[in-house]
């Protein structure tokens, strides 16, 4: 029964370079949770999404990033015309319902994103 | 401000000492997570309290989470290298979905032989 998984683990893009991350929750787990983690920084909430819809994006930037959880294939984490601010590792959890009371997270590895 | 506090911020042990790290709340804790990240890798689940006075222990981990305080703690007991890494705390302030966790800057923790 495998993990969360993301991939990829390190990605190096260019100012101005679109940055896409993806996200494939357990099995099972149909809500999946971003978080981004900035250089001497704590660990920031940024969006939660079930199978076709954002239930909670107040933690994403306004401008530049998005989020998709289709119904079928991973979520996905994209960061539009990305700048060295953006760099960070990112991080998805993943859980099999709402509340994290009854069902907790499940985090994958990361996506270490560098923009140079 | 933090709503999440850890303290310390980084702590360096012999191995085989007893540790404890703290995670003070400015709100109401509804719930307490904590977890451990190796450097450059993922978050380990470690342990989850729901309750206050509640205690949890896994191998030689126990934490423990005062509602009235606002606080939980971590204990490390006989130190190993193996413990080295960056522990964090984590709560559920959001009442609304309560899916989403704030955490707390982390505690460094080293090892030494």
């Amino acid at each position: 029964n495998a993990g969360v998984m993301q991939n990829p683990r390190h990605l190096v893009r260019r100012r101005g370079q679109e940055a896409r991350l993806r996200c494939s929750p357990m099995k099972g787990h149909s809500h999946v949770y971003w978080y981004r983690q900035l250089p001497e920084e704590g660990l920031k909430f940024m969006v939660y999404l079930q199978k076709e819809n954002i239930i909670d994006e107040s933690g994403m930037p306004k401008e530049r990033f998005s989020a998709e959880f289709p119904k079928e294939g991973p979520s996905i984490l994209r960061i539009q015309q990305v700048v060295r601010g953006d760099s960070a590792a990112y991080f998805c959890a993943s859980s099999p319902g709402r509340g994290l009371a009854n069902y907790g997270y499940t985090f994958g590895s990361g996506t270490r994103l560098t923009v140079v | 401000s933090q709503e999440l506090e850890q303290s310390p911020q980084s702590l360096i042990v012999q191995e085989g000492k007893n540790l404890t790290i703290n995670c003070t709340s400015s709100k109401t804790l509804y719930g307490l997570y904590w977890y451990k990240q190796k450097y450059g890798e993922g978050l380990i689940f470690l342990m989850m309290l729901q309750k206050g006075g509640e205690e949890k222990s896994h191998e030689k981990i126990t934490a423990k989470l005062d509602e009235k305080k606002q606080q939980s703690s971590l204990h490390i007991t006989a130190s190993q290298p193996s413990h080295a890494g960056i522990y964090l705390c984590g709560a559920p302030f959001d009442t609304g979905t309560a899916s989403k966790l704030t955490f707390g800057t982390g505690t460094r923790l080293q090892v030494t032989l």
